[in-house]
């Protein structure tokens, strides 16, 4: 069974600093990896995704991503943050013929102060 | 596109009653999601179609809970009868293909059960 676990529920993080949020998975099979961006109040939209190839993902808002197999992790990662991405983030997982059943994690609340 | 459309946005039900959540997905999407969403479990995966069958189910929490697509443009999900633990956010997505395409979701239900 897969599983996904995001290893801080809570990142507060100022304007302008870098960030990273961690995303390890479990899976005796090979996988395909995203990460979820959820605004309040609205429901969830892609900012990346690992299917096969580069290990260095690039998603959208400037957001990145490095599969990395031998620790089983997909951590997100941003150099310079804005207040606009104060948001909750959730890493899933869903393996190959699953029919795209997603497993998110717990999802990682991302507050930026100015 | 107008994106998945859910309705309604917010419902408020005494225990006991039936509740139906409705869903729209994308045009041309032949895949479809239902997700809830809680403080205490998070992000679960109740029931997904293909092609307006029901393939995996096995996220539905009971009998209670049903759903069905009877076209490519139109699902529900129904709880009869509700409960207060029932209580969450339900999100319905849609994608193109499985495993490794984008799910598009809705902007959610909030269902509250008092």
């Amino acid at each position: 069974a897969q599983s996904v676990t995001q290893l801080d529920s809570q990142v507060p993080v100022f304007e302008e600093a870098p960030v990273e949020l961690r995303c390890n998975y479990s899976s005796s099979v090979s996988v395909y990896l995203f990460w979820y961006v959820q605004y309040p109040n609205q429901g969830l939209q892609l900012l990346l995704k690992y299917l096969s190839g580069s290990t260095l993902v690039k998603g959208i808002n400037g957001f990145e991503a490095e599969f990395n197999k031998s620790q089983t992790s997909f951590h997100l990662r941003k150099p310079s943050v804005h207040i606009s991405d104060t948001a909750e983030y959730f890493c899933a997982v869903t393996q190959y013929n699953q029919g795209g059943k997603l497993i998110f994690g717990q999802g990682t609340e991302l507050s930026v102060k100015p | 596109d107008a994106g998945v459309i859910q309705s309604p946005r917010h419902e408020v039900t005494e225990m006991g009653q039936e509740v139906t959540l409705r869903c729209k997905p994308i045009s041309g999407h032949d895949y479809l999601f239902w997700y809830r969403q809680t403080m205490m479990r998070g992000l679960e995966l109740l029931i997904y179609f293909n092609n307006n069958v029901p393939i995996d189910d096995s996220g539905m929490p009971e009998d209670r809970f049903s759903a069905k697509m009877p076209n490519a443009s139109f699902s529900t999900l129904k709880i009869q009868p509700s409960e207060p633990r029932d209580s969450a956010v339900y999100f319905c997505a849609s994608s193109l293909a499985p495993g490794y395409n984008e799910q598009f979701f809705g902007p959610g239900t909030r269902l509250t059960v008092l």
